[in-house]
């Protein structure tokens, strides 16, 4: 059973818009959540987090937003820029001292120039 | 500049040969991970490392094994390579604490015939 959902395989925005990638989780005990970026042929690289603590976390054009009662996270990108089209993983993790990472499978999104 | 690297970066093999992939990284982290990405699933955890003489099993060990004999190396072996085992492998490392990020390699492209 997957405890992290992305539902929307890919998401199309016009440059300049803002771009919302929708992460759901049924796992009460995560506690730390992570939004991870990929190009192609690349690894994944780290983009922005959250603690359970916080409803919002703020880094220049991303914003991650949680939602603890409702178990769901958001990543707002403001402006979208082209070189943002990438998959984008919703990772989370549960308990102190626990390093193991469950990631969701990822949002293709599309940045139009 | 510290990394982490994968080598080989494609491999093809058949079906019942034994295959080692490695991993190394520079920036002396304590914590190694290795990962399989499928199409429709995201990242699933393979096997991890808290340290050195450390592995555990993760949600999909099944016809893999690590081995940790220093602080900068995960080698990631299939016993028998099955045709299921095609994918792409990620390896991550990261420092001492539960919220610290994970780094990843570039990825090792695996086809078993």
């Amino acid at each position: 059973d997957q405890q992290v959902k992305q539902n929307s395989p890919s998401l199309s925005v016009q440059e300049g818009r803002i771009s919302i990638l929708n992460c759901d989780y049924t796992n009460s005990m995560f506690d730390y959540f992570l939004w991870y970026k990929k190009y192609p042929a690349e690894g994944p690289t780290f983009l922005i987090s959250i603690s359970s603590i916080k409803d919002k976390n703020e880094d220049g054009r991303f914003t991650v937003f949680l939602n603890k009662s409702a178990k769901h996270l958001s990543l707002h990108i403001v402006p979208s820029q082209p070189g943002d089209s990438a998959v984008y993983f919703c990772a989370a993790s549960s308990g102190a001292g626990s390093y193991q990472l469950t990631f969701g499978k990822g949002t293709k999104l599309s940045v139009i120039p | 500049d510290a990394e982490i690297t994968q080598s080989p970066r494609h491999k093809i093999t058949e079906t019942g040969r034994q295959v080692t992939l490695a991993c190394h990284q520079t920036w002396n982290h304590n914590n190694m991970f290795w990962y399989r990405q499928d199409l429709g699933h995201g990242l699933r955890l393979i096997h991890y490392s808290y340290g050195v003489q450390d592995t555990n099993k993760g949600e999909v060990s099944d016809g893999y094994s690590v081995s940790r004999s220093n602080t900068e190396d995960l080698p990631l072996t299939l016993e028998s390579a099955a045709s299921s085992q095609t994918s792409v492998y990620f390896c991550a490392s990261s420092d001492g604490q539960p919220t610290d990020t994970q780094y990843f390699g570039p990825g090792t492209r695996l086809t078993v015939l």
